[in-house]
């Protein structure tokens, strides 16, 4: 079964930080990871996917893989109030087209 | 371009009545349907996938059923509710560029009394 770990938070950081939050993963084979935002009390909505090692920018966003350790971050480069939201990571699952999901760190992003 | 509804919106319901919410996608064909819930402050739990007419897997006993009787509709169900059913309830499809990315519908905001 895998397993996807983040840290609860809330992480906080002020206006205009660069924002880190960081997902591991337990199946060494996994080849894709997801990054979605979840504002309160609405749905999740995609950010950002990344099959390869190293970075993908998009915008202020920038998703970072690292397969040897088994972790991917996301980065969030000046941070706005409106940033702050729930962000889950999620990995597919070996089969079903199925997807397991982080519990979610939040983020509070201070003015 | 694709859409998905889902509704009702938000529903109160007591325990013991039964339950059906509905979930569409517009703009595709044989989409992998998902239904989650997801409790208040947690995360989200997988109930029920469908990769098409007829064809539902459960991924946790529990009083709900899903049903596909559409290619692109979905539909959760139970006879009696409980006080654990509670919840926010999340349909969701995979898209065309990459089979395993899920986009979500914008969810039914479940309470039982």
């Amino acid at each position: 079964q895998k397993e996807v770990e983040q840290n609860s938070g809330p992480l906080s950081v002020p206006e205009g930080a660069i924002a880190s939050l960081n997902c591991t993963y337990s199946d060494r084979g996994s080849q894709s990871f997801f990054w979605y935002r979840q504002y309160s009390g609405k749905s999740p909505e995609l950010i950002m996917f990344i099959y390869s090692n190293g970075d993908k920018e998009d915008g202020r966003f920038t998703a970072q893989l690292n397969k040897a350790s088994q972790y991917v971050s996301l980065l969030i480069r000046d941070s706005q109030p409106s940033d702050s939201a729930t962000y889950l990571c999620a990995v597919p699952m070996e089969y079903g087209n199925k997807l397991v999901f982080g519990a979610g760190t939040i983020l509070r992003v201070k003015s | 371009s694709q859409t998905i509804h889902q509704w009702p919106a938000t529903l109160v319901q007591p325990v013991g009545s039964p339950l059906s919410l509905e979930c569409t996608v517009e703009g595709t064909s044989n989409p992998n349907l998902y239904w989650y819930r997801q409790a208040a402050g947690r995360g989200l739990q997988l109930l029920f996938y469908s990769v098409g007419i007829g064809q539902i897997s459960s991924e946790v006993p529990q009083n709900l059923s899903a049903s596909r009787p559409q290619d692109r509709q979905f539909i959760l169900s139970s006879k009696k509710l409980l006080l654990s059913d509670s919840g926010f309830y999340l349909c969701a499809w995979t898209g065309t560029g990459h089979t395993d990315t899920q986009y979500f519908g914008p969810g039914t905001r479940l309470t039982v009394l």
